[in-house]
């Protein structure tokens, strides 16, 4: 596609529920990326994937996230048991490849409400 | 201390005016500086990168590096109301780790006609 394909853009549910959020990324991109922001703050790294490495978990908050890149293109961040202060927008974002200095192209993000 | 600073601002320029934004970082080997700017309810958007001191010039959009003061700027001039927006600060701080951003919290700038 033209740019990062998030979805869904919007997603409401219940506090103890299980969540995905699916990243399409550009065409032709290797390195795939997952960030959070909640309302009015900065972007916070969640996870890293560059083509067949071993995925950058570092920055996952918590063992009820986790995601996965099937293919080298399309990424599932999963939440499981969401909580309240689980609810911002999931940003989604891809590369041409990993190395530094790459333009990053941000999605349009899956904005969660946990209730 | 956070691994990016940002003045949360709101920073108020007259249209026509410099805005001028600056950035800390704590990281010493970072080496790649990213200026996105973000719209409410938008994604960010790549405005400029810069990887050596000193300024680099786009446009209306200058960004200026100092390493030995770990500090990042972005200059823009003829401010215009559609500069309206928050502007995300960003650093590539461990090479080892691909091209991994770290985002400052953002400067939020609104341009008054």
């Amino acid at each position: 596609g033209a740019g990062v394909s998030q979805s869904p853009s919007n997603k409401v549910t219940e506090k103890g529920k299980d969540v995905e959020l699916r990243c399409d990324p550009i065409s032709g991109h290797t390195a795939l990326y997952w960030y959070r922001q909640s309302l009015g703050q900065g972007l916070e790294f969640l996870i890293y994937f560059q083509g067949n490495s071993a995925p950058d978990k570092s920055g996952l908050p918590s063992d009820r996230f986790s995601a996965e890149r099937t293919g080298g293109s399309v990424s599932t961040l999963t939440i499981q048991r969401t909580q309240q202060e689980d609810s911002a927008v999931y940003l989604c974002a891809s590369s041409l490849s990993g190395g530094p200095g790459n333009t990053i192209y941000f999605g349009e993000g899956s904005w969660l409400t946990v209730v | 201390q956070k691994e990016v600073e940002q003045n949360s601002g709101p920073l108020s320029v007259p249209e026509g005016a410099i805005a001028s934004l600056n950035c800390t970082y704590s990281d010493r080997g970072s080496q790649s500086f990213f200026w996105y700017r973000q719209y409410s309810g938008k994604s960010p958007e790549l405005i400029m990168f810069i990887y050596s001191n000193g300024d680099k010039e786009d446009g209306r959009f200058t960004a200026q590096l100092n390493k030995a003061s770990q500090y990042v700027s972005l200059l823009i001039r003829d401010s215009q109301p559609s500069d309206s927006a928050t502007y995300l600060c960003a650093v590539n701080m461990d090479k080892a780790a691909g091209n991994k951003l770290t985002f400052g919290g953002g400067t939020r700038v609104l341009v008054k006609p």
